[in-house]
């Protein structure tokens, strides 16, 4: 496909389980970003990989929150012992370039309700 | 860290009318600032963007304008259309150059 793909599309968990969410990048894109959206507002910086390195995590609210990309494609992001405020929409963007100024495009976003 | 204020958080017009929507950045050193269009349950779409190197750039009905000294930048929409419908957010590269800091949102109603 041509753009960002992620998946599932929504996913409903109880508290307390684990969760992971894909994210498929742009083919040739060596950076990949994780982003979460509350209801209603703009979407905030969770992680950042160049290719399989993850240069800053500074935005991941808490060491239940784990995010991979081994192979420098597919990106992983994993939520341990899920809570209420965990829920929201998780996008993956993805640009081409390791430098700055470069377009970030999303993908439609995992929507994540947990119970 | 960067922190990105966008204004008004909603904008009803009349179609035809003229739209404009006004962030302001507080990190000097941002040198990106795109602008992204969300329909509703859907992903952020890239509509223009601007680098700081310009102070103005144009795509048809979408122009960008940027103030570095003022550090602010806006969006403006001529004739309106009711598909223009959508939440417009406004974002900024920090100085580290990789993530996105974004705006709060516009949502923006287009009246037919």
């Amino acid at each position: 496909g041509a753009g960002v793909s992620q998946s599932p599309r929504y996913k409903v968990a109880k508290r307390g389980q684990d969760v992971a969410l894909r994210c498929d990048p742009i083919s040739g894109h060596v950076s990949l970003f994780w982003y979460q959206q509350a209801l209603g507002q703009g979407p905030e910086f969770l992680t950042y990989f160049q290719n399989e390195a993850q240069l800053d995590k500074s935005g991941l609210p808490s060491d239940r929150f784990f995010a991979e990309r081994p192979e420098g494609s597919v990106s992983t992001l994993k939520i341990q012992r899920t809570q209420q405020e965990d829920s929201a929409v998780y996008l993956c963007a993805s640009s081409l370039a390791m430098n700055s100024n470069q377009p970030q495009h999303f993908g439609d976003g995992t929507r994540l309700s947990i119970l | 860290g960067e922190n990105v204020e966008q204004h008004p958080s909603t904008l009803s017009v009349q179609e035809g009318d003229s739209a404009v929507i006004k962030c302001t950045y507080s990190d000097s050193a941002s040198n990106y600032f795109p602008w992204y269009k969300q329909e509703l349950g859907k992903r952020p779409q890239l509509i223009i963007d601007i680098r700081s190197n310009v102070g103005e750039k144009k795509d048809q009905r979408i122009a960008v304008t940027l103030n570095k000294t003022a550090k602010h930048f806006s969006l403006h929409i001529t004739e309106t259309q009711p598909e223009d419908s959508a939440v417009y957010f406004c974002a900024a590269i920090n100085n580290a150059g990789n993530m996105l800091t974004f705006g709060g949102g516009t949502r923006l109603m287009v009246k037919p």
